[in-house]
């Protein structure tokens, strides 16, 4: 069984569309989680943090549920700049590795 | 400019050579990973370290091998015993100290065996 998983897409939405994507994860001891964009043939940059209270970045809304054990991501009002691969990350107790979704695909479309 | 630098950006290579990826990062972290990314997957943890002189085999460990003699370089040696080696090798960082536990990806070595 994967440590996380991801729906891959893609998702194809119109500008300015409100998007979601859900991460699961397997383990129950896992501490931290975020969320990372990865541009075509480059390398996954940091979106943000995703903590228990759920957090805001302007357009970007995280969410953790450890009853459930998923992570989620807002997007809304979507920009042709939003096009990418996101993928959901988790760490165990001990932050040594860091397990990645194969990720999920987002195509906005004008 | 402070970050992560590897070389060369592409790589080819004949099967059976052995070839060496670099990794530098002038970011002062005390922990670097290799990972690979093969097409509609995942990063696959290679090997990481926490401290100069020592690794740890990740979950993908064969075929390669690792050294950290400086904290700023954590090269990656991908051998002839790696049976599918053509993928994309991505070098990261993290400062083990800091306020954030995230890591820092550098822009990654594309490498085809022919």
């Amino acid at each position: 069984r994967k440590e996380v998983e991801q729906d891959p897409g893609p998702f194809n939405v119109p500008e300015g569309a409100t998007v979601a994507f859900n991460c699961t994860y397997s383990n129950s001891a896992s501490q931290s989680f975020f969320w990372y964009r990865q541009d075509c043939r480059k390398e996954p940059k940091l979106l943000m943090s995703v903590y228990s209270s759920g957090n805001e970045d302007g357009r970007f809304t995280a969410q953790l549920n450890r009853a459930s054990q998923y992570i989620s991501l807002l997007i809304r009002d979507s920009k042709l700049s939003d096009s990418a691969t996101y993928l959901c990350v988790v760490t165990l107790y001990n932050f040594n590795k860091f397990y990645f979704g194969s990720g999920t695909k987002l195509n906005v479309k004008p | 400019d402070g970050g992560i630098t590897q070389s060369p950006k592409y790589l080819f290579r004949k099967e059976g050579q052995n070839v060496t990826l670099s990794c530098e990062q002038n970011l002062n972290h005390d922990a670097m990973y290799w990972y690979r990314q093969d097409p509609g997957q995942g990063l696959r943890l290679i090997y990481y370290s926490q401290i100069v002189n020592d690794f740890q085999k990740g979950d993908i460990a064969e075929g390669y091998s690792v050294s950290r003699e400086k904290k700023e370089s954590f090269p990656l040696t991908v051998t002839s015993a790696q049976k599918n080696p053509t993928a994309f090798y991505l070098c990261a960082s993290r400062d083990l100290g800091g306020a954030s536990d995230t890591q820092y990806f550098g822009p990654g070595t594309r490498l085809t065996v022919l």
